[in-house]
């Protein structure tokens, strides 16, 4: 069975301060997608990976956010300055690039107070 | 501009019923259409999917309905089971495995014994 790691589940963070979230991906998969879900609605795009490289991004997380894929192993979603808004349940999903399913991670669910 | 919508946002139906739930899309590049489900806590994961060029799939309870034309489809779970209570997502997706996924706001289904 797929199994995309996700860690930590749970992260609380002050307003202002940096938080860090990591994520391991189904062995072999080169794909790598984060999302942003907040309160059980629609997942929003954050950034895709493939082989390690950043192939797509929306612009809010090239302004206030740091990601990247140091190994094949795991890659990281950053955020320099958490805001009150940015309190979410971040999925990570890897897939093949020749193969049609995601499979996501559990998440890791931020609150900033 | 929401790319995927969906309806209803919520449904209740009883134990043995026919749950059906509707999507739209804008973008007739949209080749690959996966449901995911999820429950509280937890990731999406896929229950099923098709591509445009069926117009039918179906997987023991659950099948999709495909109309191109009218760019529409539906999810059908027969025999509703309270197991089945979740958050199902239908998403869309051009080109091939490697693109990102647009997944609509989810419609939350409720499964009454």
């Amino acid at each position: 069975d797929a199994a995309v790691t996700q860690k930590p589940r749970y992260l609380i963070k002050m307003k202002g301060q940096e938080a860090e979230m990591k994520c391991i991906p189904e062995k072999g998969h080169t794909a790598v997608f984060w999302y942003q879900q907040k309160q059980s609605k629609e997942l929003k795009f954050l950034i895709y990976f493939q082989n390690q490289q950043p192939l797509d991004q929306i612009d809010m997380v090239k302004e206030r956010f740091s990601a990247v894929c140091p190994s094949s192993s795991l890659c990281s979603l950053g955020i320099r300055t958490c805001e009150a808004e940015d309190s979410a349940l971040y999925l990570c999903s890897s897939s093949q690039p020749s193969q049609d399913t995601q499979y996501f991670g559990p998440g890791t669910r931020l609150l900033v107070l | 501009q929401q790319q995927v919508r969906q309806s209803p946002q919520s449904l209740t139906v009883w134990e043995g019923e026919t749950a059906i739930l509707n999507c739209s899309y804008e973008d007739s590049t949209f080749n690959y259409f996966p449901w995911y489900q999820q429950f509280p806590g937890e990731g999406p994961a896929l229950l099923i999917s098709i591509r445009s060029v069926s117009d039918k799939k179906e997987d023991g309870r659950f099948t999709i309905f495909f109309n191109k034309r009218e760019k529409k489809l539906s999810l059908h779970i027969t025999d509703s089971q309270p197991g089945d209570s979740a958050t199902y997502f239908c998403a869309a997706r051009a080109g091939t495995g490697g693109y990102k996924v647009v997944f609509g706001s989810g419609t939350r289904l409720l499964v009454s014994p």
